[in-house]
């Protein structure tokens, strides 16, 4: 079965600012890969996904994610965060050919000016 | 398309009773996932549903959770009695075929058992 590890269950950062978000990933075969973002008082928002193919993926509001199958990671990050980017991500993975999506316990990033 | 929607967004009722939450589906989503999300265990899948037959309900705490989906585009999920420990955020979550493209989320119902 497969499992998700965020790493980080806090990232304070102040806005103009980089960001990283780690996750790592357990599985036997080959899987899907994806991040959410969860907004106060919202249901959870896909951000991007992998699937295959290039291992640079890129997402809404600026973000990208990296599959690293060796390290089996797949690190969210934008350039520079806005005050808006204050949210929980979430990592998730799923096995192929399977419906279950397995999600990390979700990391909290606030973003100060 | 209106997203999945949930009703109600918020649900207070006291211990022992009956609670019922409901979703509706994105139009050609086949696939259907109740989740509950609280701070101490994150989120967890209770039920999952494909062509509205339930598949793997493992997750479902108790037998007092039950969960429906008598047509493509309605589903319930029944808590009776209910107890304060159920108090939660109740996500529904569709998707086409095996959610190779992510599930889409409805807005949750926050529910709180006093």
């Amino acid at each position: 079965a497969q499992s998700v590890t965020q790493l980080d269950s806090q990232v304070p950062v102040f806005e103009e600012a980089p960001v990283e978000l780690r996750c790592n990933y357990s599985s036997s075969v080959s899987v899907y890969l994806f991040w959410y973002v969860q907004y106060p008082n919202q249901g959870l928002q896909l951000l991007l996904k992998y699937l295959s193919g290039s291992t640079l993926v890129k997402g809404i509001n600026g973000f990208e994610a990296e599959f690293n199958k060796s390290q089996t990671s797949f690190h969210l990050r934008k350039p520079s965060v806005h005050i808006s980017d204050t949210a929980e991500y979430f990592c998730a993975v799923s096995e192929m050919n399977d419906y279950k999506l397995s999600f990390g316990a979700g990391t909290t990033v606030t973003v100060r000016a | 398309d209106a997203g999945v929607i949930q009703s109600p967004r918020h649900e207070v009722t006291e211990m022992g009773q009956e609670v019922t939450l409901r979703c509706k589906p994105i139009s050609g989503h086949n696939s259907l996932f109740w989740y509950r999300q609280t701070m101490m265990r994150g989120l967890e899948l209770l039920i999952y549903f494909n062509n509205n037959v339930p598949i793997d309900d493992s997750g479902m705490p108790e037998d007092r959770f039950s969960a429906k989906m008598p047509n493509a585009s309605f589903s319930t999920l029944k808590i009776q009695p209910s107890e304060p420990r159920d108090s939660a955020v109740y996500f529904c979550a569709s998707s086409l075929g095996q959610g190779i493209n992510g599930y889409t989320f409805g807005s949750g119902t926050r529910l709180t058992v006093v």
